[in-house]
């Protein structure tokens, strides 16, 4: 099935660590992003991709990088995570043009110690 | 202020109400209207959008756009204990990308 995966699930690091969070998309959309989500802020835009060669910083980029290696494949590091940085991470794929529904990935936990 | 403002809750109805679920909004930019629907350790899904103002109808579903107001709303007729989820408003401004601008989320649970 067309589907957005994310990997790890679930991560547990310690302060400085540097930690590299995977989306992969078999639905042959475009446009790739990257969010995290906290309590009682909902969801927040990291970065953004519209394609392999063009990459946009989102509302919170600090302390974030990407990188998009295909297509079909959009990655985000932290280098040196901080306890702040503890959230839900979610990829999420859209295709170019109209309204573009944005599908969303299951989501990892991440947990700075 | 952030661009978009909805109530957390948590929201506790009993089966069977009329549900009603808003948000206000600042940007008047804003064209495309969302609401995602998210249960626990689920990714968000696209319940319903609208485009500009008016009413929309899905079933027991129905978006209101109230661009006069900077308002949206969403109400859940009959609710059932499987609309219990995390319900998520976003707006995004036509050709910018798809750029989705997200309310905080209400966490809703409709008790049996």
């Amino acid at each position: 099935d067309a589907d957005v995966t994310q990997t790890p699930r679930n991560r547990i690091t310690k302060t400085g660590k540097r930690i590299m969070l995977e989306c992969s998309q078999t639905k042959g959309h475009d446009r790739m992003y990257w969010y995290r989500q906290d309590p009682g802020l909902g969801l927040r835009l990291i970065y953004y991709s519209f394609d392999v060669k063009d990459i946009n910083k989102g509302e919170i980029s600090d302390g974030y990088s990407v990188s998009r290696q295909a297509q079909a494949k959009f990655s985000l590091s932290l280098e040196s995570a901080i306890p702040n940085q503890t959230a839900l991470y979610f990829c999420a794929t859209s295709r170019t043009g109209g309204f573009n529904e944005q599908f969303f990935g299951p989501g990892t936990r991440l947990t700075v110690l | 202020q952030k661009e978009v403002e909805q109530d957390p809750g948590p929201l506790s109805v009993p089966e069977g109400a009329i549900v009603s679920l808003n948000c206000t909004y600042s940007n008047s930019a804003f064209q495309y209207f969302m609401w995602y629907r998210q249960y626990s350790r689920k990714g968000p899904e696209l319940l319903m959008y609208t485009y500009s103002s008016g009413n929309k109808e899905d079933g027991r579903f129905t978006a209101q756009v109230d661009k006069s107001s900077k308002y949206i709303s969403l109400f859940i007729r009959d609710s059932q204990p499987s609309d219990s989820a995390t319900y998520l408003c976003a707006m995004s401004v036509v050709n910018q990308g798809g750029k989705l601008i997200f309310g905080q989320g209400t966490e809703l649970s409709v008790k049996p």
